[in-house]
């Protein structure tokens, strides 16, 4: 069965700092792979998106994520964090034939000045 | 893209009471999914609804208490039944991508607070 994992509950970074988020997902064919975040009292909005080609995608707000089949991974990243980037921040692994989409825990990110 | 629109956004309900969350799609779609997000807590897949079949439940839901229809290819209905204070939670409808390169799409959710 599909899974994924978001070891780190939250994280605290300078504003201005580097920012990275893991997940480590389980599935068994290629997976579809996504970052959304999530801001108090707001919907989903989805960060960026993994199906195939290059393992290194850009999405929106700077981020950015690096797909590591060899590692199960699918790590979130930013160069320069914005105190408007606290929030809470999921991983998603989407099922082929439907998109059925499974989520990680999640990480809440908080940005100090 | 879809858009997703979900009804009511908002209720407070008694206990012991039913509440039933409407889902409208701006277009036609196989499959429609509803999740639950507890307070604090991330998205949770409650079942999987197909038109003209029953829906699939996942582990730890039941269709007595999460009784689900999907009359046709654009609206599907989620009712939290015989309700109580652990059903307090953000229920949000989502469509699945419609071909490869497509992500799923949520709705805004709907707030219910069992009082």
């Amino acid at each position: 069965a599909q899974s994924v994992t978001q070891p780190d509950i939250h994280i605290t970074v300078s504003e201005g700092a580097s920012l990275e988020l893991r997940c480590n997902y389980s599935y068994g064919a290629t997976p579809y792979l996504f970052w959304y975040v999530q801001s108090p009292g707001q919907g989903l909005q989805l960060l960026l998106k993994y199906f195939s080609g290059d393992t290194l995608v850009q999405g929106i707000k700077g981020f950015e994520a690096e797909f590591k089949r060899s590692q199960s991974s699918f790590n979130l990243r930013k160069p320069s964090v914005h105190w408007s980037d606290a929030a809470e921040y999921f991983c998603a692994v989407g099922t082929t034939g439907g998109f059925k989409t499974i989520f990680g825990a999640g990480t809440r990110l908080f940005v100090k000045a | 893209s879809a858009v997703i629109s979900q009804k009511p956004s908002r209720d407070i309900c008694q206990r012991g009471t039913s509440l039933t969350i409407q889902c409208q799609v701006d277009s036609q779609v196989t499959m429609m999914f509803w999740y639950r997000q507890q307070p604090g807590q991330s998205l949770t897949l409650i079942a999987t609804a197909n038109q003209g079949s029953e829906a699939t439940y996942e582990s730890g839901f039941v269709i007595d208490k999460f009784p689900i229809s999907r009359p046709n290819l654009t609206f599907s209905t989620l009712t939290v039944s015989n309700m109580s204070p652990e059903d307090s939670s953000i229920y949000l409808c989502s469509v699945g991508g419609t071909g490869i390169g497509t992500e799923a799409f949520f709705g805004q959710g709907t707030r219910l607070t069992v009082v």
